[in-house]
């Protein structure tokens, strides 16, 4: 079965750079999420789109953006890159039939770190 | 505040040696709790959904249950490769996912 695809899986950027990831989720998905993970913590939701609007936040930086576009991808954007913005970004998409308490399905991760 | 916690926070079992996962949560209107398994460097993979308290799932060696205060992941006899850390997740009245902090198991041959 198809999966959630992110890419690129691994992305090395210097500091004050500007990075994006993107996201392709699974076929016939409508709802995408985007979470970060820190080394032995547990994912933190960033933010969330539902047909292509903007459905929740959670702690998103100010210097971050995403937007899901018309075939549903996902795009983040990250601007003025941290050192504490390496981390594992993870996106998760699901299907809208139970509303808010859909599974959510994992990608495999893009791996960020800032040097 | 919704919280979510598990425990124990890291499990060594012999293999063959069943144990159980706890996942406490205190949430303001449970919509939904999920179970995931995640390896080092990897993106969380799917277990199980549980809606109402006295649901139960099962898949090959793993058991999911639901009271109104907890879930219980059961692993009959592991192997190796059921090593990895165990996520559990709520969805309560702010629709979003509340992550727990993981249990990791280590299952010894």
């Amino acid at each position: 079965a198809a999966g959630v695809i992110q890419s690129p899986r691994h992305l090395i950027k210097e500091k004050r750079e500007t990075a994006t990831l993107k996201c392709y989720p699974i076929p016939r998905h409508d709802t995408v999420y985007w979470y970060q993970q820190g080394p032995g913590q547990d994912p933190q939701f960033l933010i969330s789109f539902y047909e292509k609007m903007q459905s929740d936040k959670g702690s998103i930086p100010d210097r971050f953006s995403a937007q899901q576009f018309s075939d549903y991808h996902s795009e983040l954007n990250m601007s003025s890159l941290e050192l504490g913005d390496s981390a594992l970004y993870f996106c998760a998409s699901s299907h809208s039939d139970r509303g808010p308490t859909d599974t959510q399905y994992f990608g495999p991760g893009t791996r960020l770190t800032v040097l | 505040e919704d919280q979510v916690t598990q425990s124990p926070e890291a499990l060594r079992l012999q293999e063959g040696e069943s144990s159980s996962l706890n996942c406490s949560y205190t949430v303001s209107g449970l919509r939904g709790l999920f179970w995931y398994r995640q390896d080092p460097g990897k993106g969380p993979e799917f277990l199980f959904t549980l809606y109402s308290a006295g649901e139960e799932k099962e898949k090959e060696r793993l058991k999911a249950t639901l009271t109104k205060k907890e879930s219980f992941l059961h692993i009959t006899a592991p192997k190796p490769e059921d090593s990895a850390t165990y996520l559990c997740a709520v969805v309560s009245g702010t629709y979003k996912y509340i992550f727990g902090t993981g249990t990791r198991l280590k299952v010894l041959a």
